[in-house]
């Protein structure tokens, strides 16, 4: 599976955008960008994910570079509730690659009051 | 709907003691997962399950560590013995589709090797 840099962490204002960022210049084309959070004390969960075009939900949006070498996953508006390491993972549906996700550091995100 | 179900959450053990963990995923979901969480780490896939079948357990350490997923629905996790670089998080997941499903994780069990 192709890799992913993250920033080790991050730290916001409550209330306030979030962007975090993501580089995987070696993706292929059959490789979806997924989000994973993990709060304290409790498993991973899904964020969002995206192949190409930009992606909303509830939750949050992913903003992906023209080239794909880069995407951005954006907290619109920041609570506590969302201090969490943020795992941005390239998921390779093809059949070709490892199932599951392969994991890397993360993004550990702090939210002050 | 009840999520992906794990037990004890939180385990202390003297090194060369047995240990395991039960997992009962998301119902109808065919594929489970076991993952090792080090502190400060991401997790790292164990092994996987397609129904009761083991279908990739390359990283788990054989000489000490077994599963089985018995009816293809819930699984157990065992170590034996113990030692005092097992201390970790153990995490089950499950999906309904390997390739490009969701995964849901369960809360995890902490294990502690003295």
């Amino acid at each position: 599976d192709a890799k992913t840099t993250q920033p080790n962490s991050m730290e916001s204002n409550e209330e306030e955008p979030v962007h975090l960022p993501c580089n995987h210049s070696t993706i292929s084309g059959t490789d979806y960008i997924h989000w994973y959070r993990q709060l304290p004390s409790q498993g991973p969960e899904y964020v969002i994910h995206g192949l190409t075009s930009n992606v909303n939900n509830r939750m949050a949006s992913l903003a992906i570079a023209e080239d794909r070498k880069s995407s951005t996953l954006i907290l619109h508006r920041a609570t506590l509730r969302d201090a969490a390491v943020y795992y941005c993972i390239l998921r390779d549906t093809s059949g070709g690659g490892a199932d599951g996700l392969t994991f890397g550091k993360g993004t550990h995100l702090i939210i002050q009051p | 709907e009840a999520g992906v179900v794990q037990s004890p959450r939180y385990k202390i053990i003297e090194k060369k003691q047995p240990v395991a963990f039960w997992c009962n995923p998301i119902s109808g979901h065919n594929t489970l997962y076991w993952y090792r969480q080090n502190l400060g780490q991401g997790p790292e896939l164990l092994i996987r399950y397609e129904n009761e079948e083991a279908v990739d357990d390359s990283q788990l350490p054989k000489d000490r560590f077994s599963a089985e997923r018995l009816k293809g629905v819930d699984s157990t996790l065992k170590i034996q013995p113990a030692e005092l670089g097992d201390s970790a998080v153990y995490l089950c997941a499950s999906t309904s589709n390997r390739h490009t499903g969701e995964l849901f994780f369960g809360e995890g069990s902490r294990l502690t090797v003295l």
